[in-house]
C-alpha cells in the first residue's frame, strides 16, 4: 500500500508569490490534515479536510487555504508569500480523522521564501 | 498556543541506556499519541493511548498516562543509535477535531 505522497519535496519562492502544495493520502483514507513546522513554533495545525469538506481550521490567516477533491487528494495554497512562511509543510491522512486513530504523514514539502 | 509540551527539550544518552521523555498538556483529552520524526522528514506514529488507559507497551516502548496530572511519559529501553530523532506527543484536546502537537524532545543516542 502506497504511503502519503507530498509534492513537490522542495520549493523556492519569492515574497509576494503564491504556492500550491499537493498531498495524496493513503488509499481509503478520507481525512487529510495539514501542518506547518518551523523551528520556532513547532508543529502548527493548519486545517483538516474530510470528504471534501473543511472540518476544522487552525489559527492561520486567510492567505492559507486548502481543498480536497473527490478522490481525497488535497491541496493547500498560500498566497502573497511572506518570509515567515518558510517552513516544512506536512500533510497527514487517516480513515476518519485524527481524534481516535493514528495519522500517517508524508515526507513534507520544504518551502523557502526568499 | 501549544497543547502539549515535552520535557526535556533535548536528551543525549549512550547506546543501551534507557531514555525517558515527558509530555504535559493543558485540557482534557480523548487520547494521546507519540510520534517520532527523523531530521526533516515526516512523522511516524509510535503509540496511541486512550484517556481510560494508564500504560501501554509496544516493543521497547512504554507509555504511561496520568490524566489527573495531565501528563504522559515515553520510555525507550535499551536505546539504539537508530532511535536518534525528535519525539512528539499529540493530543486531541477533547474539543472539535483539532490535533495538537507538543514542542518535541530531541533525542541523541551515542553509539
Amino acid at each position: 500500500k502506497a504511503g502519503v505522497t507530498q509534492t513537490p519535496r522542495y520549493l523556492i519562492k519569492t515574497r509576494g508569490q503564491q504556492v500550491t502544495l499537493s498531498c495524496s493520502p493513503i488509499s481509503g483514507h478520507r481525512s487529510v490534515s495539514w501542518y506547518q513546522q518551523t523551528p520556532g513554533q513547532g508543529l502548527q495545525f493548519l486545517f483538516e479536510y474530510f470528504s471534501e469538506t473543511q472540518r476544522n481550521k487552525g489559527n492561520f490567516p486567510g492567505r492559507f487555504s486548502g481543498r480536497q477533491f473527490s478522490n481525497s487528494r488535497s491541496e493547500m495554497n498560500v498566497s502573497t508569500l511572506e518570509l515567515g512562511d518558510s517552513a516544512l509543510y506536512l500533510c497527514a491522512s487517516s480513515r476518519q480523522g485524527p481524534l481516535n486513530e493514528k495519522l500517517f504523514f508524508g515526507s513534507g514539502t520544504q518551502l523557502s521564501v526568499l | 498556543s501549544q497543547q502539549g509540551e515535552e520535557d526535556p527539550q533535548a536528551l543525549s544518552i549512550q547506546e543501551g541506556e534507557n531514555a525517558t521523555m515527558n509530555c504535559s498538556y493543558k485540557t482534557s483529552i480523548n487520547n494521546l499519541q507519540w510520534y517520532r520524526q527523523n531530521s526533516g522528514r515526516g512523522l511516524v506514529h509510535l503509540i496511541l493511548i486512550r484517556s481510560n488507559e494508564r500504560e501501554k507497551h509496544s516493543g521497547r516502548l512504554r507509555v504511561t498516562l496520568d490524566t489527573s496530572k495531565k501528563s504522559s511519559s515515553l520510555l525507550i529501553t535499551a536505546s539504539r543509535a537508530a532511535d536518534t530523532a525528535s519525539y512528539f506527543c499529540a493530543t486531541d484536546a477533547n474539543t472539535g477535531n483539532q490535533f495538537y502537537f507538543g514542542t518535541g524532545t530531541s533525542l541523541t543516542v551515542i553509539p
